[in-house]
């Protein structure tokens, strides 16, 4: 059975610091996996989604990487903001026609200014 | 805009008690999804619906029901044999085809017990 684990489950930094999340995944043979913002008390919203070919994405400053291998994938994001503040949770598909997502307990992010 | 509604944003339960959440959309997604969060926790997949007029379990089915009469909603059924409801439960959709699109996610149902 996949999981996923996320680590730190809590990090904070100074504002414009650039920050690494990562996420590790038991079964390397995915779909892909996508990464998710968290505001407290609201729903998810999703910021990239690499696919099991891809090796990384990019949206503005944020960079997500894939290493199926090894069963890892981080998100880079640079020049921190305190709007960046949130929980960013990793989420894996791993197929089987049922597009069923196995979460990670999620890395608890804090800016601050 | 489109989106997914999910309403209500609260909702309290008294013991026994059936209660129904929600959920919209107007992505015109073929698929759809309910998921229960608890603090501290991943999200845990309930049910999820590839087209209308079926569903199938997830991990934690036990004590919910669905029904997907059109694609546009998936409401959720807490029934009283759920005996630990409290929680925070998701819906989100997905275009469906293949597994390469990104889940988007409404806003919510808390789900407390009175």
């Amino acid at each position: 059975k996949q999981e996923v684990t996320q680590i730190p489950a809590a990090l904070s930094v100074p504002e414009g610091e650039n920050l690494v999340l990562n996420c590790s995944f038991t079964d390397s043979a995915i779909y892909n996996l996508q990464w998710f913002r968290q505001d407290p008390g609201k729903g998810l919203t999703s910021l990239l989604l690499i696919q099991s070919s891809q090796r990384e994405q990019t949206s503005g400053r944020l960079n997500a990487s894939l290493d199926k291998s090894s069963g890892r994938s981080t998100l880079y994001i640079a020049a921190s903001q305190p709007g960046d503040s949130a929980t960013y949770l990793c989420a894996v598909d791993s197929g089987a026609g049922s597009y069923q997502l196995t979460f990670g307990k999620g890395t608890k992010l804090s800016v601050i200014p | 805009d489109g989106g997914i509604t999910q309403s209500p944003k609260y909702l309290f339960r008294k013991e026994g008690q059936n209660v129904t959440l929600s959920c919209e959309q107007n992505l015109n997604h073929d698929a759809m999804y309910w998921y229960r969060q608890d603090p501290g926790q991943g999200l845990r997949l309930i049910y999820y619906s590839q087209i209308v007029n079926d569903f199938q379990k997830g991990d934690i089915a036990e004590g919910y029901s669905v029904s997907r009469e059109k694609k546009e909603s998936f409401p959720l059924t807490v029934t009283s044999a759920q005996k630990n409801p409290t929680a925070f439960y998701l819906c989100a959709s997905s275009v469906g085809t293949g597994g390469y699109q990104p889940q988007h996610f409404g806003d919510g149902t808390r789900l407390s017990i009175l």
